[in-house]
């Protein structure tokens, strides 16, 4: 099965960037979306195949994907977007069709 | 506004049946695929089925294959999950969440709702 790694946490000061990578083999040739969950909440969708956002999630969330890592970059940290991030890719090979990343804490010194 | 809401969670013994339900609101639902996606405390999330927009193809992942059944009534504009023989590792706050249109992504996700599976 196809398998997506994450950092289990990282920190960052606040209004300093945040980058969270998520490796996967040859994921540069997927389509990779990111979700932000806060705790006792349902995750939402903050990047969309590798770099795009939904309306309504600020610039300062930015994604990039090529070869073996995609990226997750979070700009000009706020204390609010503390939480934990997935990766997700699509993978017909998979047991799990829609393969979710191990997940990233996020914590804002 | 947009919204799905989940319902029917609960505890249940080992080999015990739940079905969850998902109403949605606020969109057309017959025009999205949708999902059910799991978490377990403390872990992280999990796929668990997929259901076309019109419900003529269905994906489980492999850990619920035979045991679970999605549908959907879009005259209710509602989608089920059918949990039969229920074990302690399903055990999980579940989701129902909303295709995105021409991405394989989740835009829209409900509360979620707990299913405790122990003796």
């Amino acid at each position: 099965s196809y398998v997506l790694t994450q950092p289990p946490s990282v920190s960052v000061a606040p209004g300093q960037t945040a980058r969270i990578t998520c490796g996967g083999n040859n994921i540069g040739s997927k389509s990779v979306h990111w979700y932000q969950q806060k705790p006792g909440q349902a995750p939402v969708l903050v990047v969309y195949d590798d770099s795009d956002r939904p309306s309504g999630i600020p610039e300062r969330f930015s994604g990039s994907n090529s070869g073996n890592t995609a990226t997750l970059t979070i700009s000009r940290v706020e204390a609010g977007d503390e939480a934990d991030y997935y990766c997700q890719v699509w993978d017909s090979s998979s047991d799990h069709y829609y393969v979710f990343g191990t997940g990233t804490k996020v914590t804002v010194l | 506004q947009v919204q799905l809401v989940e319902s029917g969670g609960g505890l249940v013994k080992p080999g015990g049946s739940l079905r969850l339900s998902c109403a949605a609101s606020g969109f057309t639902f017959s025009d999205y695929y949708m999902s059910w996606i799991r978490q377990a405390p403390g872990k992280g999330l999990e796929w668990v089925s997929y259901i076309s927009s019109s419900g003529s193809t269905i994906y489980y992942a492999d850990s619920v294959k035979g045991r679970f059944t999605i549908s959907r009534d879009n005259a209710k504009n509602s989608l089920y999950l059918q949990m039969n023989s229920l074990r302690a590792e399903d055990t999980a706050v579940y989701y129902c969440a909303r295709g995105c249109k021409n991405v394989d992504a989740f835009d829209i996700w409900g509360q979620g709702t707990m299913v405790t599976v122990s003796s």
